[in-house]
């Protein structure tokens, strides 16, 4: 069974950064759709953005809240999905997902940005 | 930007038929997908391309699509049913995906 954990999300100052990470078990990063979602207190969920297989080129694309502040990146020889978050803002807090292709997500990890 | 329309609550009575729709100018051409979320819990799919269900996902839950509408149906809700469900599907490119707004789900 495979199973996706998300990790690294903390509180920090409104303009910081952080990155987060995705690890998933019977699963090769590099060979499969990979995006983050996110879901700010009691709201819906809000897609981040995703990054191809490397068989399809590896592109990222990104949700516009989020576009040229967040980046979504891989390293293969750690087999790990990384979300890198820069210019942090107030409404970026809230619970991260990492999924595996439409169906694989893990529990969450939450970011909690202050003023 | 692209957007995908729900209806932000849908009641039931237990036993009965709830139907979920979701709407968006793509979807003639992409497929949705539908995750049901328990309070505090991650999202589980319930409906992948359109109309396929997951392994160990009930059969009472199941997914249509026509024009620029797709429907989740869940025949004989259970009260184990509620909870908040989301469709989810990329823009005409393929590379823009969004979540509609939810649907709050109520099985009385």
């Amino acid at each position: 069974e495979v199973v996706v954990v998300e990790s690294g999300g903390d509180s920090v100052k409104s303009g910081g950064s952080l990155r987060l990470s995705c690890v998933a078990s019977e699963i090769i990063v590099a060979d499969t759709w990979m995006s983050w979602v996110r879901q700010a207190p009691g709201k819906g969920l809000e897609w981040i953005g995703r990054i191809q297989p490397e068989s399809d080129g590896g592109a990222t694309h990104y949700g516009a809240p989020v576009k040229d502040r967040f980046i979504i990146s891989r390293d293969d020889s750690k087999n790990t999905l990384y979300l890198h978050m820069t210019s942090l803002k107030t409404e970026d807090t809230g619970v991260y997902y990492c999924t595996v292709g439409a169906d694989k997500w893990g529990q969450g990890t939450q970011v909690t940005v202050s003023s | 930007s692209y957007e995908l329309t729900q209806p932000p609550s849908v009641s039931v009575d237990p036993g009965q038929t709830a139907r979920i729709t979701c709407s968006g100018d793509a979807l003639p051409q992409k497929y949705v997908y539908w995750y049901q979320q328990k309070s505090g819990q991650a999202p589980v799919l319930v409906i992948y391309e359109d109309t396929k269900r997951p392994s160990g996902i009930p059969e009472r839950f199941s997914g249509s699509s026509s024009g620029t509408t797709a429907t989740l149906t869940l025949s004989g809700a259970q009260v184990e049913d509620e909870g908040d469900y989301y469709c989810y599907s990329p823009d005409s490119s393929g590379n823009f995906w969004v979540f509609g707004g939810g649907s709050k789900l109520t099985v009385l």
